[in-house]
């Protein structure tokens, strides 16, 4: 089946530090490829989104490109803000698996001044 | 566009009482939509596939009598916790898929509590 492996948290990092959070996954058939972010209370919000190999998605300063010889789809951030503290979470969507998503652990980042 | 709305966003309940979850996709149809669980400092544990006009599928684990779910029409999907108990106190969260795309829109969530 489908899996989604994240790199474990907590993640605490200075501002205007460079962030990487690693997502690794295996899955049947051409997946698409997704990070959202959680903020405290909130819902999923998606952040950004890759539909096939060497895509790069990206938005608000984040980005993450779609590896497929290594199964990866990294989350980078070159200089983080006190508000970007949140849990993100990796995730992938294959039609094979009836459009359901499979979702990693989430990795809290919290950012301080 | 692709919004998804969720009502209530929060609701305090006594134990025993049964809730209702609306799911609405406000600009678009959705012919699937997904309900999930998730508890605190955790991932979302997917419940179940809702389908407009057919019964809901259930993942394994999850007692659909508990967990009822209707997709009555392309933009409205409900879940009602029946005889809700503390330990369904939870962050439901829904998501909708248009047609066989390979994304999710999700809506903000509700958080139930029961006493």
């Amino acid at each position: 089946g489908n899996s989604v492996t994240q790199m474990e948290g907590p993640v605490t990092l200075s501002e205007e530090a460079f962030l990487t959070i690693n997502c690794t996954y295996t899955a049947t058939g051409y997946p698409s490829l997704f990070w959202y972010v959680q903020y405290p209370g909130e819902g999923l919000q998606l952040l950004l989104k890759a539909t096939k190999a060497d895509d790069k998605g990206s938005n608000k300063g984040f980005e993450a490109t779609y590896r497929k010889e290594t199964t990866s789809f990294h989350l980078e951030k070159g200089s983080v803000q006190v508000s970007d503290s949140a849990v993100y979470f990796c995730a992938l969507t294959s039609n094979t698996n009836a459009g359901k998503s499979t979702f990693g652990d989430g990795t809290t980042l919290t950012v301080k001044p | 566009g692709a919004v998804v709305s969720q009502h209530p966003s929060w609701v305090i309940c006594k134990s025993g009482t049964s809730v209702k979850i609306e799911c609405r996709s406000l600009d678009f149809q959705a012919t699937t939509m997904f309900w999930y669980r998730q508890f605190p400092k955790q991932s979302l544990m997917l419940m179940a596939t809702s389908n407009e006009g057919s019964k809901a599928t259930y993942e394994q684990g999850v007692e659909k009598d508990k967990f009822l779910i209707n997709h009555a029409s392309l933009t409205l999907s409900t879940l009602t916790v029946t005889s809700a108990h503390p330990e369904d106190s939870s962050f439901y969260i829904c998501s909708a898929r248009v047609g066989t795309r390979n994304e999710q829109f999700f809506g903000p969530g509700t958080r139930l509590t029961v006493l």
